[in-house]
């Protein structure tokens, strides 16, 4: 089944540690984010990328970093910057063909929290 | 700077009473707004895509339909299994960033 792959789902970080999430999708997309949730709010984006070896910021990227090396995926890593990285992070991915208003699908999510 | 708000933040139905979540969105030229249905510990499952005021779309008892200046999730007489949070988003005209709104939390009691 097509889909995009999220690992692992419960991750802790130590402080002063560097951490990566991993995200995987098989549905041939092109663009693929990041998204942090925290209880009770919306989803904030935090990078975007649109093409192989190109991400853009989002709205909260700071104590954040991404690579893209392959299509099919798009780790983040949560550095010891971010001194709240306390949250329910999302990978997503789209089909950018109608000039980007295709809709967005998710993974299952990965919990990380502070030791 | 573009804003998507929806309300209620949480909603309380009797099995079978039929009810309506609201998204407003003021977005700069709207390109599409979406539904999604999350489940505690889930991702957020894409439901609908509306693109233009006056369409609609709808799956078993969901119904979309936009506006405007609004989306309206209506359900018609749900069941327990219809509990989720509810979450609206829209793309601007640059199409390359989603804006969510805060979501509406539903629970259904048998």
């Amino acid at each position: 089944d097509g889909g995009i792959t999220q690992s692992p789902k419960y991750l802790f970080r130590k402080e002063g540690q560097n951490v990566t999430l991993s995200c995987e999708q098989n549905l041939n997309h092109d663009a693929m984010y990041w998204y942090r949730q925290d209880p009770g709010q919306g989803l904030r984006l935090i990078y975007y990328s649109q093409i192989v070896n190109d991400f853009q910021k989002g709205d909260i990227a700071e104590g954040y970093s991404v690579s893209r090396e392959k299509k099919e995926s798009f780790p983040l890593t949560v550095t010891s910057a971010q001194k709240n990285p306390t949250a329910f992070y999302l990978c997503a991915s789209s089909n950018l063909r109608g000039g980007g208003n295709q809709p967005q699908h998710f993974g299952d999510g990965t919990r990380l929290s502070i030791l | 700077e573009d804003q998507v708000t929806q309300s209620p933040e949480a909603l309380r139905l009797q099995e079978g009473e039929s009810s309506s979540l609201n998204c407003s969105y003021t977005v700069s030229g709207l390109r599409g707004l979406f539904w999604y249905r999350q489940d505690p510990g889930k991702g957020p499952e894409f439901l609908f895509t509306l693109y233009s005021a006056g369409e609609e779309k709808e799956k078993e008892r969901l119904k979309a339909t936009l506006t405007k200046k609004e989306s309206f999730l209506h359900i018609t007489a749900p069941k327990p299994e219809d509990s989720a949070t509810y979450l609206c988003a829209a793309y601007n005209n640059a199409g390359n960033m989603l804006t969510f709104g805060g979501g509406t939390r539903l629970m259904v009691k048998p």
